[in-house]
């Protein structure tokens, strides 16, 4: 069964303490993982888009990372401001039956105290 | 700002009836989907519509439907409505089809059923 897993849950840092996020995937087929950022009460921002294992992409303080089994993001001197819920997500494609499919993980839910 | 809006942004109903929830999708962006997200949750993935056709379909009952238009716009449908439905519903579109294709939320439609 195709699944995104994260952990952890929840985090909280000191203001530039770095640490990484995980997001483990079993899907079959794999089209792209993504990386979203969540606010509360919002919508999910993106972050990045990753398609093969070996790929990394960095913005700012925020790097991420896929192998075959798993992507990382690596947050690196963090501030307040990136307190959110990161959210990961997988695509596959069904061509038997259903077509495109999602799957988004439940989040990590970071918190950066000054 | 994404450029994809939603309404309404909050929306009130009672178990049975029916709602209509609206997207209007970035210029150009031929793709839609359409995610059903409970408190504390990652986004549960409903359908996938390209250029009006549906091409992706996630674990929801047929009572969840949706339409695409020409002018970029989108519906999301749900009949009979159950408690369970309660959530945020989110809309995200993108320019291409079956390729890997990112993905840009709007700032969802929250409904409550009573």
């Amino acid at each position: 069964e195709d699944q995104v897993t994260q952990s952890p849950e929840a985090l909280r840092l000191q203001e530039g303490e770095s640490s990484s996020l995980n997001c483990s995937y079993t899907v079959s087929g794999l089209r792209g993982l993504f990386w979203y950022r969540q606010d509360p009460g919002k919508g999910p921002e993106f972050l990045f888009t990753l398609y093969s294992a070996g790929e990394e992409k960095e913005k700012e303080r925020l790097k991420a990372t896929l192998t075959k089994k798993e992507s990382f993001l690596h947050i690196t001197a963090p501030k307040p401001e990136d307190s959110a819920t990161y959210l990961c997500a997988v695509q596959s494609l069904d061509l038997s039956n259903t077509g495109n499919q999602f799957y988004f993980g439940t989040g990590t839910s970071l918190t950066v105290i000054p | 700002e994404t450029g994809v809006t939603q309404s309404p942004t909050h929306l009130i109903k009672t178990r049975g009836q029916q709602v209509t929830l609206r997207c209007s999708s970035q210029s150009g962006h031929n793709t839609v989907s359409w995610y059903q997200q409970a408190l504390g949750q990652g986004p549960q993935f409903i359908f996938q519509y390209y250029r009006e056709e549906e091409n992706g379909r996630g674990n929801f009952p047929p009572r969840f439907s949706g339409l695409q238009f020409p002018n970029y716009s989108s519906e999301l449908n749900v009949n009979a409505l159950e408690l369970d439905d309660s959530a945020l519903y989110l809309c995200a579109s993108s320019l291409g089809d079956l390729g890997t294709d990112t993905q840009y939320f709007g700032p969802g439609t929250r409904l409550t059923v009573l």
